[in-house]
């Protein structure tokens, strides 16, 4: 019941396309979902979050879009760039403690 | 602004030995929290501290510890290590470890146990 589920596991696309991640969790008391990203040698970094009460939230070119019935959640980045290419991480937590991540997702952004 | 930042950058042991590991948070930031990640997984949650209290701790054995000063940084201590504890060991802090306070990570320490 504490797992978050990621998919999928690995990502491929051009530059200017649109990748989309996904994310399922099973515990109701989660109460707030971070997106972060990380690049190799460096910790994550938070991306973009989101309480269950809102169905969108965009900052930038990163979207998440939120299913509070499905408990389901996704990260969208519009036009991505080489640059982009980095581990994503979804992680939830209840009340801002003991934070659950998903086992990350590998995207790739082509030139 | 410095973010947070963590001591050593790499650490070598062999089975047995005991480490610690050191976190320095965001300046006003009171809450502390200590994640592993093993390599090609998402990070795993082992401790949380706020305002030198122990707030939450994830599954992981006695052999794990940490606490937290009162210029609020923070030490992991890892005994009797074994070669599973081979990790990245992210520490991460925010203003009060409340809901809606993103957290904010180092750059980790890479643990190798021989």
């Amino acid at each position: 019941q504490q797992q978050v589920k990621q998919s999928p596991q690995s990502l491929i696309v051009q530059k200017g396309g649109i990748p989309i991640i996904n994310c399922a969790y099973e515990n109701t008391a989660f109460d707030y979902f971070p997106w972060y990203q990380q690049f190799p040698g460096k910790g994550p970094a938070l991306l973009i979050a989101i309480r269950p009460d809102v169905s969108e939230k965009k900052e930038g070119r990163f979207t998440i879009s939120f299913n509070k019935s499905a408990k389901q959640f996704s990260l969208h980045i519009m036009d991505s760039q080489p640059g982009d290419s980095a581990t994503y991480f979804c992680a939830a937590s209840r009340s801002g403690q003991n934070f659950v991540f998903g086992p990350g997702t590998r995207l790739s952004v082509l030139p | 602004d410095a973010g947070v930042t963590q001591s050593p950058t790499h650490l070598i042991k062999t089975r047995g030995q005991q480490v610690t590991l050191r976190c320095s948070p965001i300046s006003g930031h009171k809450s502390v929290s200590w994640y592993q990640q093993v390599l090609g997984q998402g990070p795993q949650f082992i401790f949380q501290y706020y305002e030198k209290e122990e707030r939450g701790r994830g599954n992981f054995p006695d052999r794990f510890s940490a606490r937290q000063f009162p210029n609020y940084s923070s030490e992991l201590n890892v005994n009797a290590l074994l070669l599973g504890d081979s990790a990245l060991y992210l520490c991460a802090s925010s203003p009060r470890g409340e809901v809606n306070q993103p957290q904010h990570f180092g750059d980790g320490t890479r643990l190798s146990i021989l």
